[in-house]
C-alpha cells in the first residue's frame, strides 16, 4: 500500500519560494507512477499544480508553468515541489498525489497548508 | 487545455436521487473519475473509469459518460454523502492532470 506524507513550512513570506517534499512509502517511486502536486486554496477547489513521471519527465500546469520545479530524489524515495516568488494567493493545501497514466488518483497524502504571509 | 465544467452546487432531500453532471469537449471519448472530498479531508475516489467503484464503495454510487457530459449520480441519498465532489480527467494530448471546479451537494 503507497502512502504518501507531506512536509515543509507551513508559513512562507511573500516573494519568497514554497518548497514542500513528499514521503513515499510501501513502493519504490523509480519503479513506476506519476507523482503530483495539487492544491486547494481555502474554500476552493482542486488545482492541479503538475507531476512527474519516474523517469523524470515533467508536467506543468500553464497557469504555474513558470515559478514551478517538480524533481523526484529516488535515493530518498521522495518527490519535491517548489514555488518560488508566492504570493497570499498562493496559500493552500497542498496534496501530494500518485497515479498510474490512465488511472485515477489512487494516493493521496494527508495534505499540509501553507499559508503565504509576511 | 481542456476544461471541465461542474455546476457549483446541488441539493437533494434525503433519499432521493442526486445528479451531478461534469461537462468537457467530447467527454465521452475519456476516462472519467469522480472524488467525493469532506472538510479537512483528502479527496476520497468514490467512481472511476466512468462507472467503476472502488472496493468499499456503496453501489448507490455510479456513473455515466456520453457525449459532452458525464455524470454520477447518488441513489437514496443520505446525509454522510453531504460534501463536495470533483470530476477529472487525463488529458492525453498534454499529459495534464484535469478537474472540474467541484460541485458541493446539499443534503436538505
Amino acid at each position: 500500500q503507497v502512502q504518501l506524507q507531506e512536509s515543509g513550512p507551513g508559513l512562507v513570506k511573500p516573494s519568497e519560494t514554497l518548497s514542500l517534499t513528499c514521503a513515499v512509502s510501501g513502493y519504490s517511486i523509480s519503479s513506476g507512477y506519476y507523482w503530483g502536486w495539487i492544491r486547494q486554496p481555502p474554500g476552493k477547489g482542486l488545482e492541479w499544480i503538475g507531476s512527474i513521471y519516474h523517469s523524470g519527465s515533467t508536467y506543468y500546469n500553464p497557469s504555474l508553468k513558470s515559478r514551478v520545479t517538480i524533481s523526484v530524489d529516488t535515493s530518498k524515495n521522495q518527490f519535491s515541489l517548489k514555488l518560488s516568488s508566492v504570493t497570499a494567493a498562493d496559500t493552500a493545501v497542498y496534496y501530494c498525489a500518485a497515479k498510474d497514466l490512465k488511472a485515477p488518483i489512487d494516493y493521496w497524502g494527508q495534505g499540509t497548508l501553507v499559508t503565504v504571509s509576511s | 487545455s481542456y476544461v471541465l465544467t461542474q455546476p457549483p452546487s446541488v441539493s437533494v432531500a434525503p433519499g432521493q436521487t442526486a445528479r451531478i453532471t461534469c461537462g468537457g469537449n467530447n467527454i465521452g471519448s475519456k476516462s472519467v473519475h469522480w472524488y467525493q472530498q469532506k472538510p479537512g479531508q483528502a479527496p476520497v475516489l468514490v467512481v472511476y473509469d466512468d462507472s467503476d467503484r472502488p472496493s468499499g464503495i456503496p453501489e448507490r454510487f455510479s456513473g455515466s459518460n456520453s457525449g459532452n457530459t458525464a455524470t454520477l449520480t447518488i441513489s437514496r441519498v443520505e446525509a454522510g454523502d453531504e460534501a463536495d465532489y470533483y470530476c477529472q480527467v487525463w488529458d492525453s494530448s498534454s499529459d495534464f492532470w484535469v478537474f472540474g471546479g467541484g460541485t458541493k451537494l446539499t443534503v436538505l
